[in-house]
């Protein structure tokens, strides 16, 4: 079975503090992808990246920035959270470029900025 | 990405099939059917997906009309553990494509 673990269950950080969210993948996937959830929004999509190194920005990527150093982990920034930043955040990942949509999610952070 | 519309919510006994329908009208002709669901305090789980004929796995099976402008997920023997919001999304499987998660559908499964 494909396994996506994020860092934290929950998270409190404070208002402009440098929060680092980290997903790791066991499955050898080349894509990974961050997204938010908020009640009534829905899931919506932060970053995602096709390869080691490389990033691309999803619908909302303002206020974060993420890094992808080895395959199997790719990490979320919050460079100074905000307090409209208090979300879950969701990991996923995908085999490759040819089996995009069939995506694995981790178990999500709650992070809460005070 | 087409765009899909799903009812609100449905109810379902316990051990009866559960129907969850989904209208994609705008569906391109190299986008996917896929369906996801989200229990309650966990991340969304790939269920199945399909472009033109029906499939079925240990989870569900996927109808797919002919026209492709509508679909069906169906869970022969529902269970309290299928309870959850059921999303389905049309997309494409391969480039660059991302997934556009909707409202979905709270599919409530009795006793």
């Amino acid at each position: 079975d494909v396994k996506v673990t994020q860092s934290s269950r929950y998270l409190v950080k404070r208002t402009g503090e440098k929060v680092f969210l980290e997903c790791v993948q066991d499955m050898d996937h080349e894509n990974m992808f961050w997204y938010r959830q908020d009640p009534g929004l829905g899931l919506r999509l932060i970053y995602f990246s096709y390869d080691v190194k490389m990033k691309e920005k999803g619908d909302i990527p303002e206020g974060y920035s993420v890094s992808r150093e080895k395959k199997e982990r790719f990490s979320l920034i919050l460079e100074s959270a905000s307090t409209n930043q208090t979300s879950m955040y969701l990991c996923a990942s995908s085999k490759g470029l040819t089996d995009t949509g069939e995506q694995y999610f981790g178990p999500g952070t709650r992070l809460t900025v005070t | 990405d087409a765009k899909t519309t799903q009812p609100t919510s449905m109810d379902c006994a316990e051990g009866r099939a559960a129907n969850l329908p989904c209208n994609h009208s705008t569906i391109s002709g190299n986008e996917y059917v896929y369906w996801y669901r989200q229990i309650h305090s966990q991340g969304p789980q790939y269920i199945i997906h399909g472009l033109k004929n029906n499939e079925t796995n240990e989870m569900a099976s996927l109808i797919i009309t002919e026209d492709r402008k509508s679909s069906t997920l169906i869970l022969p023997h529902a269970t309290l553990r299928d309870t959850a919001v059921y999303y389905c999304i049309a997309a494409l499987n391969s480039g660059y494509s991302t997934l556009t998660f909707g409202k979905g559908t709270m599919l409530l499964v009795s006793p």
